[in-house]
């Protein structure tokens, strides 16, 4: 049973503190996204890779938040230092090559700064 | 700049009954339109799709219609069941053009469906 596996399930940290969330995407898929779900914006993309090289990290905080691929089986998105408005729940996606949309969702970090 | 929208926060339907839930979106470049599920503490899961192509595509008790005209889209659930209840994001791509896959979501609808 593929799946996207991501931890930590759960988060809670101070203001100021280093977050890494990881991520496993599904074997053989070359697209990984990141997204975070807020009540005002629903899902937001962060970053994407294709094939390891990132694509697009537009939504993301530069100064703050870094999203890297070390390898095919491993997507980090890390926040440092992190605040209280990271505060969200934050998802990873697969999907294979020549991907239409259809995603597969890790079941996501959720994150809570004090 | 909020590219896909649905404009209604919740939703609450009788079992048995048909829900409606919409989407309006503002990118010409979308073509590919797509409807997720979500319930609590879980990732969201894809549920029907369509394709710019066409108008309607049905699957069971869901049927996604488009409009491309008025840069609308909707998800009809019918009968809905109490099991239907979750939250529902659109989602759109261009995927014709080069953005591998990535989807622009709206900010979802909870539906609630009473028995």
């Amino acid at each position: 049973d593929a799946r996207v596996t991501q931890t930590p399930r759960h988060k809670v940290t101070e203001m100021g503190q280093e977050v890494t969330m990881r991520c496993q995407p599904i074997l053989g898929h070359n697209t990984v996204f990141w997204y975070r779900q807020t009540m005002m914006q629903g899902l937001e993309l962060l970053a994407y890779f294709r094939n390891r090289a990132p694509l697009d990290d537009s939504g993301m905080p530069k100064d703050r938040f870094s999203a890297e691929m070390p390898d095919a089986t491993l997507a980090t998105l890390k926040i440092q230092p992190s605040e209280p408005r990271d505060s969200a729940v934050y998802f990873c996606a697969s999907g294979p090559y020549k991907n239409t949309g259809e995603l597969f969702f890790g079941e996501g970090s959720r994150l809570t700064v004090l | 700049d909020q590219q896909v929208k649905q404009n209604s926060p919740s939703l609450s339907v009788q079992e048995g009954r048909i829900s409606i839930l919409n989407c309006d979106y503002t990118n010409s470049m979308f073509d590919y339109f797509l409807w997720y599920k979500k319930y609590p503490a879980e990732g969201p899961t894809f549920l029907i799709s369509i394709s710019s192509i066409k108008d309607k595509n049905e699957d069971g008790r869901f049927t996604v219609f488009l409009n491309k005209s008025a840069k609308h889209l909707s998800l009809h659930i019918v009968p809905s069941q109490p099991g239907d209840s979750a939250v529902y994001f659109c989602a759109a791509s261009d995927a014709g053009g080069t953005s591998y896959g990535k989807l622009t979501f709206g900010q979802g609808t909870i539906l609630t469906v009473h028995p």
